[in-house]
């Protein structure tokens, strides 16, 4: 049984640029959020998404925007790539209604 | 306040020691918790939900108090093994959209 799958697992963009990551969830697991992580910090919360719609999101720009497939697959897109943006990207999984939420190993992103 | 506050550390303890992490929360409406470890580059894993009763698993014990609105981990006999980064996870409400401390980095020694 494949946990959760990131891609890809590392970038360098340069400002101004536009990223999309992917993320496969565990099998069984239709609710996907998204996290960004700064080296030394938690993980923040991005957003998340059941039913292909996002239905909660934190404190993040419009920049930050997502998308989740039928198969509950899921899309992080950044627009307009800030150095600041530079930062682990974690997907995770959980099943609707459950708390433990599973990760993958997450998407390096380094902007330049 | 932010919202959820652990000490970052390192805690550096030799091997065979106990070591205890509080995490505060600001939250009065969180409703479930939960302790993470994250090995070094490496994706969150989860240790252990924490319930009202508190609740044991081999050497990892957890608890809450909610009138204090804090949660700890409390590590018996350290192993090299559990050197990491424990994140404390709170969960507000009903939309489960948790969030994270900064993470508490442990050390153990020969």
């Amino acid at each position: 049984d494949a946990g959760v799958t990131q891609s890809p697992t590392h970038l360098i963009k340069t400002r101004g640029q536009q990223v999309t990551l992917r993320c496969s969830p565990k099998s069984g697991h239709d609710t996907v959020s998204w996290y960004q992580q700064a080296l030394g910090q938690g993980p923040q919360f991005i957003f998340q998404y059941y039913e292909e719609e996002e239905r909660q999101r934190g404190n993040f720009p419009d920049r930050f925007s997502g998308h989740q497939f039928p198969n509950y697959s899921s899309e992080l897109n950044v627009n307009a790539l800030l150095l600041g943006d530079s930062a682990l990207y974690l997907c995770a999984s959980r099943p609707t209604g459950t708390g433990e939420l599973f990760f993958g190993e997450g998407s390096r992103l380094t902007v330049l | 306040r932010k919202e959820v506050e652990q000490d970052p550390g390192p805690f550096n303890v030799p091997e065979g020691a106990t070591v205890a992490f509080n995490c505060t929360y600001s939250n009065s409406a969180s409703q479930s918790f939960f302790w993470y470890r994250q090995d070094c580059r490496k994706e969150p894993k989860l240790l252990m939900s924490v319930y009202s009763s508190g609740n044991e698993d081999g050497r990892f014990t957890a608890q809450l108090n909610r009138a204090s609105q804090y949660i700890s981990l409390l590590i018996r006999d350290s192993k090299l093994s559990d050197s990491a980064t424990y994140l404390c996870v709170v969960n507000g409400g009903g939309s489960y959209i948790p969030t994270f401390g900064r993470g508490t980095s442990l050390i153990v020694h020969p």
